[in-house]
């Protein structure tokens, strides 16, 4: 079946490492997002990308890197200068037209 | 910042609709009404989504006023399991990867 698939699920890090959340998707979407949600909070908007090559900071971009080689791979990788890493991160895509977007089931990071 | 304004929380009977608005006074004439929900640690849910017309589907009806200043969501016999967090945006749907922003929703509980 078509989706989009986080890994890992749950990730504990300590502070001062990087670490790095997959996102892919089967669904043949041309644009891809990663959101942030922390306790009771909305989403916030970490990156965005139309495009193989192409993406475009979104609110809460510092302390965060992303990439996007292939179509179907957005991944996120939280830097140790991000300040408050701990947090659910969910990753989402969506076609060119009028469509709305595709969660996946997030990934819970926990710094400790 | 986000382009809509939802109540923070709103009860419903099970059995009963359930009507959740959403005021987007500064919607632009290319932007969508899009609905979403998410329940407790899952990614979020599409819903639906409209321009002008009314709209449904096999989850909820969308409403959307003529002037297009506001929106509600309609699910029509509200179930237990439609408690969830109920969010409301909006998004041009043509131009490829957009900046879309999430406030912070609406907390819809069915009581039995």
């Amino acid at each position: 079946d078509g989706g989009i698939t986080q890994s890992p699920k749950y990730l504990f890090r300590k502070e001062g490492q990087n670490v790095t959340l997959s996102c892919e998707q089967n669904l043949n979407h041309d644009a891809m997002y990663w959101y942030r949600q922390d306790p009771g909070q909305g989403l916030r908007l970490i990156y965005y990308s139309q495009i193989v090559n192409d993406f475009q900071k979104g609110d809460i971009a510092e302390g965060y890197s992303v990439s996007r080689e292939k179509k179907e791979s957005f991944p996120l990788t939280v830097t140790s200068a991000q300040k408050n890493p701990t947090a659910f991160y969910l990753c989402a895509s969506r076609r060119e037209s009028a469509g709305g977007l595709f969660f996946g089931e997030g990934s819970r990071l926990t710094v400790l | 910042d986000a382009k809509t304004t939802q109540p923070p929380s709103m009860d419903c009977a099970e059995g009963r609709a359930a009507n959740l608005p959403c005021n987007h006074s500064t919607i632009s004439g290319n932007e969508y009404v899009y609905w979403y929900r998410q329940i407790h640690s899952q990614g979020p849910q599409y819903i639906i989504h409209g321009l002008k017309n009314n709209e449904t589907n096999e989850m909820a009806s969308l409403i959307i006023t003529e002037d297009r200043k506001s929106s509600t969501l309609i699910l029509p016999h509200a179930t237990l399991r439609d408690t969830a967090v109920y969010y409301c945006i909006v998004s041009p749907a043509f131009q490829g990867a957009q900046k879309l922003v999430f406030g912070q929703g609406t907390r819809l509980t069915i009581n039995p």
